[in-house]
Formats: structure tokens, sequence, C-alpha cells
């Protein structure tokens, strides 16, 4: 299984960018980089994902390295809503047609503040 | 997005009850759920993976007869903490996979906080 990186921590100006690193460097070719967020005592949300292309949606863009074995999450513009946890996972794939789990880690707790 | 529901959203019991967990995909059928359990300050661990029709998928160190799983339908996964104690107080969390695999997505619910007394 790919692990990820993340600082467990991070901070960001409300309306500035948040720039959320992940380093996956043991990732293998057919694996996809899925990012999730998860706002205190709620589910986790579906951001995005990619495989080699960056990517972009109304929530965020995902930069992935040419290597791929990092990957940036970017909030544009970032607000007191986005406040989160935020975890960066590698899609483990299984043997037995039971469809892909995800490995939750530590994720990133990212403070917006005013 | 997809849209995954959970029920009840909070529910408190007495030792040794059971309670039961419904997970609905809500717009999309799903052949595979999964069941996380989380506690506080701490990552979603993975529980088991619910399949449509067959049996479910336990990961190590999780009890089958203590957490039944029951994936009736296309759109329904049930867990059942049978038993319950207060060591089984936790979020447990749903999700359901909407997709063809290779460019599938997982969507969870907004989770079951659970208080055993």
């Amino acid at each position: 299984d790919a692990k990820t990186t993340q600082p467990p921590s991070m901070d960001c100006a409300e309306g500035r960018a948040a720039n959320l690193p992940c380093n996956h460097s043991t990732i293998s070719g057919n694996e996809y980089v899925y990012w999730y967020r998860q706002i205190h005592s709620q589910g986790p949300q579906y951001i995005i994902h990619g495989l080699k292309n960056n990517e972009t949606n109304e929530m965020a863009s995902l930069i992935i390295t040419e290597d791929r074995k990092s990957s940036t999450l970017i909030l544009p513009h970032a607000t007191l809503r986005d406040t989160a946890v935020y975890y960066c996972i590698v899609r483990v794939v299984r043997n037995n047609n039971a469809g892909n789990m995800l490995t939750f880690g530590g994720g990133t707790r990212l403070m917006v503040k005013p | 997005g997809a849209v995954v529901s959970q029920h009840p959203s909070r529910v408190i019991c007495k030792s040794g009850t059971s309670v039961k967990i419904e997970c609905r995909s809500l717009d999309f059928q799903a052949t595979t759920m999964f069941w996380y359990r989380q506690f506080p300050k701490q990552s979603l661990m993975l529980m088991a993976t619910s399949n449509e029709g067959s049996k479910a998928t336990y990961e190590q160190g999780v009890e089958k007869d203590k957490f039944l799983i029951n994936h009736a339908s296309l759109t329904l996964s049930t867990l059942t903490v049978t038993s319950a104690h207060p060591e089984d107080s936790s979020f447990y969390i749903c999700s359901a996979i909407k997709g063809n695999r290779g460019v599938e997505t997982q969507y969870f619910g907004p989770g079951t906080r659970l208080l055993v007394l």
C-alpha cells in the first residue's frame, strides 16, 4: 500500500489560497490520489482526485508532480468554513472484487483564520 | 456529488442492548459499501466491506459476530452492534462507491454517534 505523509496542521488566512502538501513516494502507476476533508463531527467529504494530470473542480485544484511522488491540494480562496482535517489518500486496490477501500492517515488539520 | 444518508444520526443505548445503523445511497446504486469507526481525535478506521448479496469482509481485529452487516439491496447496508458495551461508543461512518472500477469515488454518510451507557 502506498502511504502518504502530510503535515499535521496548517494555518491559512481567510481569503488566501491554502496549499496542502502530500507526499506519496511509493505510489504505483495505477493508483489514484484522492483528497477528502472532514469537518468536525461530520462524515468525510470528497474533494477531488487525479492520476497524472492536474485537476480542477468547483472546490479545489490538485497539482500532481511529474514523478507522481507528491501532490498539492489548493483551495484558491479559503473561507472559515474550509476549516477541517484534509486527508490525502492513495487508493488501495484489492483483488477480491470487493471494491477499493480507502486508508485514512492522520491528515492535515487546516485552520482558516479571519 | 452523490448522497449517502445514515440513520440514526445519534443514538444512546444501555449496555447489553443491540443497535442498528442504516446506510443508504440515495441517488445511486452501490454494490459495495464500507463501514468505518472513528474514536475521538483519531482518524477513520475501516471495520468491514459490505457486499450486496454476499457476506461482508471484516478487517483484522473486528469481531464479525459483534458487528453484523447486512447489504440486502443496492442502496442499503445495515450495521448492527450486538450486545453493545461502553467501549463500543464511537462515531460510525459508512461510505458507498459510485462509478466504474478504476474511476470510482467513495461518498460518505454523515455518521452516527453511538453512546453506550
